[in-house]
């Protein structure tokens, strides 16, 4: 079954850090792009960031640029989000999402397997 | 940068025809894509460029797009299509993916 999960989210102070997983299986994990999008409770989405099948390439939203970091790790078929200064209006459900086709960049296709989510709260 | 509207809600009667509309400046020259999110759970593809759609996604979820304007219609609506719908481009100007603000779809 093609499915991926997140993990690592939690509670932190404005101005922390956490790093976001996501494992990939079923499918070539290396093969496609992959990407983070966000959902504020009781908003819509947000697309985060989004890398290439070999990770050389990246794209970022504005207001994470300088603070997020998208990585990943095809030899663990495992995709990254290191986030650092967090503020409070980055409190959100973070999914996991993989492109319909591979190897396409930049990232115009569409998400066609998405995690449940990993859950990020940034409070004093 | 790249703005996508739709409208909040859009209510229908069981076995009616449910259109949902993504407007955009020359959204006809970019491909669209739109998901279902029910509430709880992560959204779900139904339609991809412009008017695929993904297996097992019933015949009755169709797309277009064309000017301004791309349109998410779902004929012989069944309670289990309430869900928010949205609507995703690529701007290429910008380099970001954009997703619409989201319209909840009510069945009556």
């Amino acid at each position: 079954e093609v499915q991926v999960l997140e993990s690592g989210g939690g509670l932190v102070q404005p101005g922390g850090s956490l790093r976001l997983s996501c494992a990939a299986s079923g499918f070539t994990f290396s093969t496609y792009t992959m990407n983070w999008v966000r959902q504020a409770p009781g908003k819509g989405l947000e697309w985060v960031s989004a890398i290439s099948d070999s990770g050389i390439s990246t794209y970022y939203i504005d207001s994470v640029k300088g603070r997020f970091t998208i990585s990943r790790d095809n030899s663990k078929n495992t995709l990254y989000l290191r986030m650092n200064i967090l503020r409070a209006e980055d409190t959100a459900l973070y999914y996991c999402a993989k492109n319909i086709k591979g190897s396409s960049w930049p990232p115009h296709d569409a998400f066609d397997i998405w995690g449940r989510g990993t859950m990020v709260t940034v409070s004093s | 940068s790249y703005v996508l509207t739709q409208p909040p809600s859009v209510s229908v009667a069981p076995g009616r025809t449910a259109r949902i509309t993504c407007g955009g400046n020359n959204i006809g020259s970019k491909s669209v894509h739109w998901y279902q999110q029910k509430p709880g759970q992560a959204p779900v593809l139904v339609i991809y460029y412009d008017s695929d759609r993904p297996s097992g996604i019933p015949e009755r979820f169709s797309g277009s797009n064309s000017g301004n304007t791309a349109t998410l219609t779902i004929s012989r609506v069944e309670a289990g299509d309430e869900a928010d719908y949205y609507c995703q481009v690529w701007d290429g100007i910008s380099d970001h993916v954009v997703f619409g603000g989201g319209t909840t779809l009510t069945v009556l």
